[in-house]
């Protein structure tokens, strides 16, 4: 069962350059999230996504855009890359409105912007 | 606005020790308390998920309570383990989507 799968693993981009990030699930989730971590600031929600069709803006989406492309898939696009979103990306889902289902993490993309 | 803290930002243990960590949260109007481990270069893995009606959940050594009206959770760890190193975060759910609020997390080194 592989869970949250995250490509690319780890991503080097220099400022104004774009890219996509990739993120599907294989647990017939309803919902899915894109976060940031950063040291000191923790884990910050970019944009999420309630159910196939649906998205909607977290804490800090600036900079960002996101496509729920089916229920399994949700990218999160870089249109004109910064060094300020040089962090450590994460995939999230989870069955939300079923009581006790917790959140489902991928395992990451590094991404570092020059 | 919700804010989780988590004190101490890290804590070095010898092996077998008891050891619990703390978590409160400013708002007690929440749906959820979740536990997660993050091992290094790793994503969240979720520990143990407490609703906002119950006191306490258990899985093998770990614990954890919930005390809402104080605005305060604690992860007990028994016979702590070299294995058991990591960071652990807790996260306060407010029910709504998008709603999780994480804390900063504690980074356990227990040594053997």
């Amino acid at each position: 069962n592989a869970g949250v799968t995250q490509t690319p693993k780890f991503q080097v981009l220099k400022t104004g350059q774009s890219m996509t990030l990739q993120c599907a699930q294989d647990m017939n989730h309803n919902s899915m999230y894109w976060y940031r971590q950063d040291p000191g600031m923790g884990l910050r929600l970019i944009y999420y996504s309630a159910s196939e069709g649906t998205t909607d803006k977290g804490e800090v989406p600036n900079g960002y855009n996101v496509s729920r492309l089916n229920k399994r898939e949700f990218s999160l696009r870089l249109e004109s890359a910064a060094p300020s979103q040089t962090s450590v990306y994460f995939c999230a889902s989870e069955l939300f409105g079923m009581v006790n289902s917790p959140l489902h993490f991928g395992n990451g993309t590094r991404l570092t912007v020059t | 606005k919700q804010e989780v803290t988590q004190i101490p930002a890290a804590l070095s243990v010898p092996e077998g020790e008891n050891l619990v960590l703390n978590c409160s949260f400013t708002d007690s109007a929440i749906y959820n308390l979740q536990w997660f481990r993050q091992d290094p270069g790793k994503g969240l893995t979720s520990l143990l998920l407490i609703q906002s009606s119950q006191r306490e959940q258990t899985s093998g050594r770990l614990n954890a309570s919930l005390d809402k009206s104080s605005g305060r959770s604690t992860l007990y760890i028994a016979a702590s383990q070299p294995g058991d190193s990591a960071t652990y975060l807790c996260a306060v759910d407010g029910g709504s989507q998008g709603n999780l609020i994480f804390g900063k997390g504690t980074k356990l080194s227990v040594k053997p």
